[in-house]
């Protein structure tokens, strides 16, 4: 089975500030249609997950332009350029090529200082 | 636009069968997506249970596979999940999602989830 591993697994950031999240894959995560099914999901408390970003890099539709995704293959990162107060919450990453399990990362919990 | 609605009995005992229904609103269950169940038990993280083409087509994980039924309903435009011989274990919250298209054509998985149902097994 592919494990999907997140760092940190809590955060505490400055409104303003920038923000990391890194996922690890088990294995790689490149189809051979060229494409990366690597995906980040936002639960803000209370709330169902959201879609934030699709194939490593693309912003779904909605999303502030100051988060960000990157990596290839089996590291990952998720970049939030400035945090703001609505930005709280736990943040997963999924994978979606290894197939028929989508696996998500234990969550990240993101919140203000 | 699209929405998705969980319901069936929040209290199921154990060694019973845990069933619920995804209502699908603003849009077709026919439509070219996949409908998938995804479940979070408390304070917990995300684990994806299955999911289901209009065709009845589907695909499950391979943890619960031995328990796990996911039906479509088209004439109700609605999915549904059964899951057997529940234990505390299954306690979560259920959520229903579906695996959407971008205007660009690309697939993304869980771009619409329901507002989740919480079920607890217990005597």
């Amino acid at each position: 089975d592919i494990v999907m591993t997140q760092t940190p697994l809590s955060l505490s950031v400055t409104p303003g500030q920038p923000a990391s999240i890194s996922c690890k894959s088990s294995q790689s995560l490149l189809h051979s249609d060229g494409k990366t099914y690597l995906y980040w999901y936002l639960q803000k408390p209370g709330q169902s997950p959201q879609l934030l970003i699709y194939e490593v890099s693309s912003r779904f539709s909605g999303v502030p332009d100051r988060f960000s995704g990157s990596g290839s293959g089996t590291d990952f990162t998720l970049k939030i350029s400035r945090v703001e107060a609505e930005d709280v919450g736990v943040y997963y990453c999924m994978q979606g090529i290894h197939l028929p399990q989508y696996t998500f990362g234990q969550g990240t919990k993101l919140e203000i200082k | 636009q699209v929405q998705l609605q969980e319901s069936g009995p929040g209290l199921v005992k154990p060694s019973g069968t845990l069933s619920l229904t995804c209502a699908v609103s603003g849009g077709s269950i026919s439509s070219s997506n996949w409908w998938s169940w995804i479940r979070q038990p408390p304070g917990k993280g995300l684990e994806w249970i299955g999911e289901i083409y209009h065709s009845g087509s589907t695909n499950y994980n391979p943890s619960l596979k031995s328990r796990v039924t996911i039906s479509v309903d088209k004439s109700k435009n609605q999915f549904s999940l059964k899951l057997s011989s529940v234990t505390a274990a299954d306690t979560a919250v259920y959520y229903c999602a579906r695996t959407g298209w971008t205007d660009g054509g690309n697939s993304v998985a869980f771009d619409i989830w329901g507002q989740g149902t919480m079920v607890t097994v217990s005597s």
